[in-house]
């Protein structure tokens, strides 16, 4: 079964800690997302990555940075958090099924900052 | 106006009650349609998808876009307790070079199925 796995399930931090979000998928695809997920606003692209050590803002990338050393492993950093980065993050990789891009997401990170 | 707008309910019915759920998106050039299905504290997981216009089965479930009125729906059967999750909609958008890996999701509605 296909997967994408993000390491931390739950975490609590406070403000100006760095954090990192980890996440592995297993499915050798090119494309890796994360995403925030929040009440009233559903889901918003931080950065996505189209290949190894390639990045590109989404929507919101203020805040955030990312890295992908390598093809599996996508990793968002929060280089100092805030009580507004308090939110679910969602990590996705993407490949083709019958011509269209389907994104597998992972199970989500919770993130509360204090 | 947004790209995908969906109307974020919370929608609550009795078991074994037909259920629509639906979405409008603004670029007539969209092809590619999905509904993702996320069940709480977990990842949205993907429900079917369609191409171009026309209706989709699977079981319960029934997808429909009508492309003249840039209306998708997500039609469920008999619905069962099990289908109390949020369902998002989907669509890859149209940029230059033809990558369509970015989708822009609706917001979710909300669905509970009560026994």
């Amino acid at each position: 079964d296909v997967k994408v796995t993000q390491s931390s399930r739950y975490l609590v931090k406070r403000t100006g800690e760095k954090v990192f979000l980890e996440c592995v998928q297993d499915m050798d695809h090119e494309n890796m997302f994360w995403y925030r997920q929040d009440p009233g606003l559903g889901l918003r692209l931080i950065y996505f990555s189209y290949d190894v050590k390639m990045k590109e803002k989404g929507d919101i990338p203020e805040g955030y940075s990312v890295s992908r050393e390598k093809k599996e492993r996508f990793s968002l950093i929060l280089e100092s958090a805030s009580t507004n980065q308090t939110s679910m993050y969602l990590c996705a990789s993407s490949g083709q099924l019958s011509g269209a891009n389907v994104l597998t997401f992972g199970a989500g990170s919770r993130l509360t900052v204090l | 106006q947004k790209e995908v707008e969906q109307d974020p309910g919370p929608l609550s019915v009795p078991e074994g009650a037909i259920v629509s759920l639906n979405c409008t998106y603004s670029n007539s050039a969209f092809q590619y349609f999905m509904w993702y299905r996320q069940y709480s504290r977990k990842g949205p997981e993907l429900l079917m998808y369609t191409y171009s216009s026309g209706n989709k089965e699977d079981g319960r479930f029934t997808a429909q876009v009508d492309k003249s009125s840039k209306y998708i729906s997500l039609f469920i059967r008999d619905s069962q307790p099990s289908d109390s999750a949020t369902y998002l909609c989907a669509t890859p958008p149209l940029n230059s070079g033809g990558s369509n890996y970015k989708l822009t999701f609706g917001k979710g509605t909300l669905l509970t199925v009560n026994p």
